[in-house]
């Protein structure tokens, strides 16, 4: 059993486009996750989420959207792609926003913005 | 504001070698240390974590790590190193407390890719 999946593994769209991915966990964790890992490999959080709750939403553009329909799911969507919005995505999550607690990955969405 | 550096973007290594990778941080206390591994096409997986006690940790893998307050470091080690442990590997802190909205994030370093040669 997948602990978090995300869908779609690959995404490649044009420049303007909308797009959402998805992110659900089988694991009854409370907090969710949202990172952008970029070329060089640096991953920064964008979002997270505790109990439907947003609790962390750093500088990001307000482009970017999530949404959370229950503490399982987690979902990113993204209006009006950019160049500089192709990176890889990594959905996470914990057993609560204790830091103390592990983050389980998903196996990230790789977004190439054309 | 607390940071994570990880000197070493590539290490190369022959299999058998031992291994260290360095991370040091910066930060007002203490905080909460961890050490993730990224196999190729693969999400990120914890391979060990601090938050007090011994300094040195044991983690999955064969991996342990050492916290030495006084450098402000905590290098991954493995004796021996298996050609499956080439990967990209990411040292992490968290701060201890709350102190505002931002505290609930773990911030990575850049990272460091381990190559093994066979």
């Amino acid at each position: 059993d997948t602990a978090v999946s995300q869908t779609p593994k690959y995404l490649v769209t044009q420049m303007g486009n909308d797009k959402s991915i998805k992110c659900e966990q089988n694991l009854g964790h409370d907090t969710m996750y949202w990172y952008k890992q970029d070329s060089k490999k640096f991953l920064k959080i964008m979002f997270s989420y505790n109990n439907k709750e947003l609790i962390i939403n750093e500088t990001v553009p307000n482009r970017f959207s999530p949404k959370s329909p229950d503490k399982a799911h987690l979902n990113l969507h993204i209006n009006s792609l950019e160049l500089g919005d192709s990176a890889v995505y990594f959905c996470a999550s914990s057993q609560d926003r204790g830091l103390y607690n592990e983050q389980f990955f998903g196996p990230g969405t790789r977004l190439t913005v054309l | 504001a607390q940071s994570v550096t990880q000197p070493d973007i590539h290490i190369t290594v022959s299999e058998g070698a031992s291994l260290e990778l360095r991370c040091n941080y910066s930060y007002g206390a203490t905080p909460y240390l961890f050490w993730y591994v990224q196999s190729p096409g693969q999400g990120l997986q914890l391979l060990l974590k601090y938050f007090s006690g011994d300094t040195l940790v044991q983690g999955i893998k064969g991996f342990e790590a050492e916290f030495k307050r006084s450098q402000s470091s905590f290098n991954l080690r493995k004796p021996s190193v298996h050609w499956s442990d080439a990967a990209e590997y990411f040292c992490a802190v968290a701060p201890v407390a709350y102190s505002g909205a931002g505290s609930y994030q773990l911030t990575f370093g850049k990272g460091t890719k381990l190559s093994v040669i066979p």
